[in-house]
């Protein structure tokens, strides 16, 4: 059964260090998302992607993030100065159609010291 | 403010019976409704989704939609211990295609 994929599945970096999240959503699918989940709180919207570029993005999505599909298959989170607050799970889900369901991928969880 | 509430529990049933998931929305233009579940230190997965009004079936589960009352529910019948997840209740708009989550509904089976 096709799924998402995310590398790594644990990254440790240091504050103000940039980070790279990469995620392979299943093949067929055309719209691509970024959340993020701190501990023990809710999933939160980040950004969504289509047709290579942005179509949405939350108040969270500021100028220290970026997204990317650099070939046919991936689909990358860049937060380019990591904060503390940005310890968190992030997930990558994919879907077929605009309304359709979406399929979360196992997460990175980022862990900023 | 597109809000989505959801009781956080703990609830616990014991195995075999039913369980009974709730979950309002604020947003009266939401359009999809979808009900995920998570075990602790995992991704969401999918479990149902429901976009009329009305009541859906997928085996054990059935996902409730009353959209007047902006409230929908998922049931699992014949709860099982393996059903003891965290239950996050997603919906979407009529602008824009983010999800909204509920803050999730933690369930415990008792076998």
């Amino acid at each position: 059964e096709p799924e998402v994929t995310q590398t790594p599945s644990h990254q440790v970096t240091q504050m103000g260090q940039e980070v790279i999240l990469r995620c392979v959503p299943i093949s067929n699918h055309l719209y691509f998302y970024w959340y993020r989940q701190i501990l023990g709180q809710k999933v939160e919207f980040l950004v969504s992607f289509y047709n290579n570029e942005i179509s949405e993005k939350s108040e969270i999505f500021d100028d220290q993030f970026s997204v990317e599909r650099p070939d046919g298959s991936n689909f990358t989170l860049k937060i380019r100065s990591t904060k503390l607050e940005d310890s968190a799970m992030y997930f990558c889900a994919s879907s077929d159609y605009l309304a359709g369901e979406q399929y979360f991928g196992p997460g990175t969880r980022l862990t900023v010291t | 403010q597109k809000e989505v509430e959801q009781n956080s529990g703990p609830l616990s049933v014991p195995e075999g019976a039913i369980a009974s998931l709730n979950c309002t929305y604020s947003d009266r233009g939401s359009q999809s409704f979808f009900w995920y579940r998570q075990y602790s230190g995992k991704s969401p997965e999918l479990i149902m989704f429901i976009y009329s009004n009305g009541d859906k079936e997928d085996g054990r589960f059935t996902a409730q939609l009353n959209k007047a009352s902006q409230y929908v529910s998922l049931l699992i019948r014949d709860s099982q211990p393996s059903d003891s997840a965290t239950y996050l209740c997603a919906v979407k708009t009529n602008t824009g295609n983010q999800f909204y989550f509920g803050t999730g509904t933690s369930l415990t089976v008792i076998p």
